[in-house]
């Protein structure tokens, strides 16, 4: 079964960097994007950026150039998100979703990690 | 860059009652436009894709439509664990602004 798997819950103070974890299993690594999404306390759902596993090409919002890395391991079937410049405005639960194609250039979320807190405290 | 607009922001209905969600592009996105259900303390949940088609273990009571800029998501039969709060997302990955769906 599809599954993935994220890092635990992180404390940052402003201005440090965080590196999200997001390790999957069930599927071929290389025939999907991962999505990053994030939620702040009470907020809806916002959209960070998608990384192809297969070629490692990006897209990010825009609000988010400049500041966010998305990478993948093939060899370990893990993604990762990293953010730079942290603020308290960066509180948030953090999602990664497997963004698979169904179309030749369409593609949609259907799993989910568990989410990961990262909390911008000084 | 495309925004969407959902509503009502938030629908108060009964078990049993149909639920109607809306969602509205800013401009066409053809039939590109997912819908999420995202309960608290959970991760979203892929309910529909591409408008129209249900997405794995989908109950059938979960219907969407619509193409270009408008879209519909119908509830038939409301059960009390689909209260809950639902996204619909483009292709560009934003999301609307999510419809709170609570038991009156």
């Amino acid at each position: 079964q599809v599954q993935l798997e994220q890092s635990g819950g992180e404390v940052k103070k402003p201005g440090a960097s965080v590196k999200v974890s997001c390790k999957t299993s069930g599927y071929t690594f290389t025939t999907s994007n991962i999505n990053w999404v994030r939620q702040a306390p009470g907020q809806g759902l916002e959209w960070l950026g998608w990384i192809s596993a297969d070629n490692g090409d990006t897209k990010f919002a825009e609000k988010f150039q400049g500041r966010l890395t998305l990478t993948t391991d093939t060899s370990t079937s893990t993604a990762y998100m990293e953010l730079r410049g942290l603020t308290s405005d960066d509180t948030a639960l953090y999602y990664c979703a497997r963004d698979k194609p169904y179309r030749t250039t369409r593609w949609m979320s259907d799993y989910w990690g568990q989410g990961t807190q990262v909390t911008v405290s000084s | 860059e495309i925004v969407l607009t959902q509503s009502p922001a938030t629908l108060s209905l009964s078990p049993g009652q149909r639920a109607t969600l809306s969602c509205r592009a800013s401009e066409s996105i053809h039939t590109y436009l997912h819908w999420y259900q995202q309960k608290p303390g959970q991760a979203p949940r892929l309910l529909i894709y591409d408008a129209s088609n249900r997405a794995t273990g989908i109950p059938a009571r979960f219907s969407g439509s619509g193409s270009g800029t408008d879209f519909t998501l119908t509830i038939s039969n409301l059960e009390p664990e689909d209260f809950a709060v639902y996204y619909c997302q483009d292709r560009s990955r934003s999301f609307g602004q999510g419809t709170r769906l609570d038991i009156k």
